[in-house]
Order: C-alpha cells, then structure tokens, then sequence
C-alpha cells in the first residue's frame, strides 16, 4: 500500500531555475514529512522537515510546503545547482507509530 | 560521533540459501528501521525495533525477520532467498521511528 506517492520518476531542470518535487500522501493520520536525498551508492541524508501545524518550512535554498487538505507536499529548490542532482524521497510519519513511509522517489537532474 | 555502519556492502547469494545483515546504529539510538529499496518502488518498509523489541512490521513474507541487542545493533535475516529479493538493503536509526533517520549506506545484496 502505496500512503506516499511521487508520481514523477525524473524531473530534469536547468541551473539556476527552480526545482519544484512533488509528493502526495493518503494517510491523514500522518503528521510529520521530510525530504531525504540520496546519491548513488550511498544512504538517503535527511534534507528538510515540516510538522503538520506548518504549512512552509524553509532552510537556504530548500523550501518545504504542505497543504494538508489537498493531502499534497511539495519542494523548492533555488537556485538549483548541479551538486543538487540525485534521488530525492519524500517520506511521512504520524505520532505513535513506528515507521516512517517513503515514496518512490524523483531524481532529479539539473543541467548546467 | 560515527553514523550507521552497515555490513556487509555487497553480498552475492544463490536462490534458496539464506543472509543475515547487520546493522550498527549511532551511539544513543535505540530505534532501528530497515528498508528495502528496489528501482521504481522506493524505499518499502520492513521492520522497526526499539529497546530488542520489535514494534512494527512492514507487509513482508515471514522469510525476513530481524532482531535487535541489547547494545541496539540489530540484523536482519532473509531466508530462502529468491530472485526478487535482490535489492538495496537500508538500515536507519533514530531516537524513535517517527523521527528524523539516518541511514547507513546500505548493503547490496544480489540473488543469482
């Protein structure tokens, strides 16, 4: 079962531009998001967070909103930069349950 | 402080013998997830334990187990292995499972 979905497998953006990713969830008991990013050959790295009493989050060029009616969650990155290109996983958690759900991911490829 | 240590990184096995992976977590955390990570699936969830307990389980066949020490490494067993089950395995700790984790890099395991 499927609770978080990115529907896009590849995103492919020019440097300097902005890089939106997008994630859906089902599960309205969840609470808790983040952002994981992954290179080849090594683990995901946590990126970013939001709580559900948040509707934006921002650290540097990475900016997290979630619209919790829409059940939907996206990621901004600006400027992309080409070190910024890799797997990126959205991922979701609810108070009192012990397991945090991934998506399938988006890689994302910024062109220089 | 050391990360997740995660060994080994790369195993080969042939279907119907059996592999135990082992997970060392960052010192002070007692909760550890294990994921599976296949192309196009993400990172599917299989277990958490927390304390030598194990607290939930992912929609796994009863061939994947695991287990957790009382110094908090844990490992996990495949069973009868199958062709499918070659796969990234990813181990993550975290001072509980709905908080943030943090992976190790995980090791490749390939059913011929």
């Amino acid at each position: 079962d499927q609770q978080v979905k990115q529907n896009s497998p590849s995103l492919s953006v020019q440097e300097g531009r902005i890089s939106i990713l997008n994630c859906d969830y089902t599960n309205s008991m969840f609470d808790y998001f983040l952002w994981y990013k992954k290179y080849p050959a090594e683990g995901p790295t946590f990126l970013i967070s939001i709580s559900s009493i948040k509707d934006k989050n921002e650290d540097g060029r990475f900016t997290v909103f979630l619209n919790k009616s829409a059940k939907h969650l996206s990621l901004h990155i600006v400027p992309s930069q080409p070190g910024d290109s890799a797997v990126y996983f959205c991922a979701a958690s609810a108070l009192g349950n012990n397991d945090m759900r991934f998506g399938a991911g988006t890689r994302l490829t910024v062109k220089p | 402080k050391a990360g997740v240590t995660q060994t080994p990184r790369y195993l080969i096995k042939t279907r119907g013998q059996q592999v135990t992976l082992s997970c060392s977590p960052i010192s002070g955390h007692r909760s550890v997830s294990w994921y599976q990570q296949t192309p196009g699936q993400g990172l599917q969830f299989l277990f958490e334990y927390f304390s030598e307990t194990q607290r939930n389980k992912g929609n796994f066949p009863g061939r994947f187990s695991g287990r957790q020490f009382s110094n908090s490494r844990s490992e996990m067993n495949v069973s009868t292995l199958e062709l499918g089950d070659s796969a990234l395995y990813l181990c993550a700790s975290s001072t509980s499972a709905a908080e943030k984790l943090f992976f190790g890099s995980g090791t490749q395991l390939s059913v011929l």
